[in-house]
C-alpha cells in the first residue's frame, strides 16, 4: 500500500512570490492534515481539511491557504513569501471517522526554502 | 509557555544503553499521548501511544504517562545505531488536533 506522497521534494522561491505544495492521502484516508516544521520549532498545525472542507487551521496568517480535491489530495499554498516561511512542509492522512489517537501518518515532506 | 516542552538534546548514548527520552505539558485536557520517530528527511512515524496514565510495552519501547505531573516518558532499552533519529512527542485532547514537542534528537553509537 502506497504512503502519503508530497511534491516536490524541494523548492525553492524568493522573497514575495508564492508557493503551491501538493499532497496524495494514502488510499482509503480522507482527512489531510498540514504542518511546519522549521528549526528548533517542532511540528506547527497549519491546515485541516476533511471531505473537501477546511475544518481547521492552526495560529498562521491567511497568506497560508489550501483546498482538498474530490479525490481528497491537497494543495498547500503560500502567497508572499517572507524568508521565515523556509521549512519542511509535512503532510498527513487519516482514516475518516473519529479516532481517539488521531493516528496521523506523515508524508516525507517538501523542502521549502525561501531567498 | 508552551503547551508542549520537549527537550532538543541532542542526547548520545553507546550502543546497548537504556534511553530515556521526556515531554512536560501545561494542558491538563490531554488524554492521548504519542511518540513519533522521525529519521533524517523523512517524515514522522508513529510509534507508540496511550491513554492516560500508565505504562504500555512494545517490544524495547515503553511509554509511561504521569497525568498529576504533566510527564511523559519513551525508554529504550538495549538500543541500536538504527534507534539513531529524532523522537517527537505528541498529545491530544481529541480534537482532532496533535500538539507536537520540539523533539529529541537521538544519536547512538556502536
Amino acid at each position: 500500500e502506497a504512503g502519503v506522497t508530497q511534491s516536490p521534494t524541494h523548492l525553492i522561491k524568493t522573497r514575495g512570490q508564492q508557493a503551491t505544495l501538493r499532497c496524495s492521502p494514502i488510499s482509503g484516508h480522507t482527512s489531510v492534515y498540514w504542518y511546519q516544521q522549521a528549526l528548533g520549532l517542532g511540528l506547527q498545525f497549519l491546515l485541516w481539511y476533511d471531505e473537501g472542507e477546511e475544518r481547521n487551521r492552526g495560529n498562521f496568517p491567511p497568506r497560508f491557504s489550501g483546498r482538498q480535491f474530490p479525490n481528497y489530495s491537497s494543495e498547500l499554498n503560500v502567497n508572499a513569501l517572507e524568508l521565515e516561511d523556509s521549512a519542511l512542509y509535512l503532510c498527513a492522512s487519516k482514516l475518516p471517522g473519529p479516532s481517539r489517537y488521531n493516528e496521523q501518518f506523515f508524508g516525507p515532506g517538501t523542502r521549502l526554502t525561501v531567498l | 509557555q508552551k503547551e508542549v516542552e520537549q527537550d532538543p538534546g541532542p542526547l548520545s548514548v553507546p550502543e546497548g544503553a537504556i534511553v530515556s527520552l521526556n515531554c512536560t505539558y501545561s494542558n491538563s485536557a490531554f488524554q492521548y499521548f504519542m511518540w513519533y520517530r522521525q529519521y533524517s528527511r523523512k517524515g514522522p512515524e508513529l510509534l507508540m501511544y496511550t491513554y492516560s496514565s500508565g505504562n504500555k510495552e512494545d517490544g524495547r519501547f515503553t511509554a509511561q504517562v504521569d497525568k498529576s505531573s504533566k510527564y511523559i516518558s519513551l525508554f529504550i532499552r538495549d538500543s541500536q545505531p538504527s534507534d539513531s533519529a529524532t523522537y517527537l512527542c505528541a498529545m491530544t485532547s481529541n480534537t482532532d488536533k496533535l500538539i507536537f514537542g520540539t523533539g529529541t534528537r537521538l544519536q547512538v553509537f556502536p
